[in-house]
């Protein structure tokens, strides 16, 4: 079946330093790909999708690029905030019914 | 905009309990879904249905039992709660293959 690999399990960074989160799928066809944020608390929030190779999905400083030859989805931001401390989750939809499969999650912790 | 209401908040019962989970949303939106999300883990699809009276199972959804009332509630029904099950039940809506709105989450303990 599909599945969603999140190499980085946590993440302690300073402010203003630069981000990456590793996301791998394995999936047959051609699935949408998703970045989710989630706060202590709440509900995962949409951060941002991408639906063909090469295609840069980006909001709030974050951006990732759809790469189908090495099957990933790595979410990067140049600087980070401790505002940015959450937990973040890549997924993918391979039926397009909105059946999503997620990662584990990755906890990032930005330190003042 | 529109956001989607879960209760209880917080749900503790026994162990062999029948427990209803309750979800609403006022974004019209045509899906409705149901995950579990467990501590240090990613969230795991129960059940979801594409439009009132409707039902899929997911990866999850021995144990539990699913109900779309209407358009804007969704229902889980944990069958027979396990002792020691602790898990955070997430609700989500969307418009079918778009991104998915979430609600706060009820948490579920078992004793």
């Amino acid at each position: 079946g599909d599945s969603v690999t999140q190499t980085e399990g946590q993440v302690a960074l300073s402010e203003e330093d630069f981000l990456t989160i590793h996301c791998n799928y394995s999936a047959s066809g051609y699935p949408a790909l998703f970045w989710y944020v989630q706060y202590p608390g709440e509900g995962p929030q949409f951060l941002f999708r991408a639906s063909r190779d090469k295609e840069k999905g980006s909001s709030r400083g974050f951006e990732a690029t759809y790469d189908k030859g090495t099957t990933s989805f790595h979410l990067r931001k140049a600087s980070v905030q401790e505002s940015d401390s959450a937990v973040y989750y890549c997924a993918l939809d391979n039926t397009n019914t909105g059946k999503l499969t997620f990662g584990d999650g990755t906890v990032l912790t930005v330190k003042p | 905009g529109g956001i989607i209401t879960q209760t209880p908040k917080f749900l503790i019962g026994q162990e062999g309990q029948k427990l209803t989970l309750k979800c609403q949303q006022n974004f019209n939106h045509d899906t409705m879904y149901w995950y579990r999300q467990d501590s240090g883990k990613g969230l795991r699809l129960i059940y979801y249905s594409i439009t009132e009276n409707d039902l899929q199972k997911g990866d999850l959804s021995e144990g539990y039992d699913a109900s779309r009332e209407k358009k804007s509630s969704f229902s889980l029904t944990v069958t027979s709660a396990q002792k020691n099950e602790m898990a955070v039940f997430l609700c989500a809506s969307s418009i079918t293959g778009e991104e998915q709105y979430f609600g706060p989450g009820t948490r579920l303990t078992v004793l």
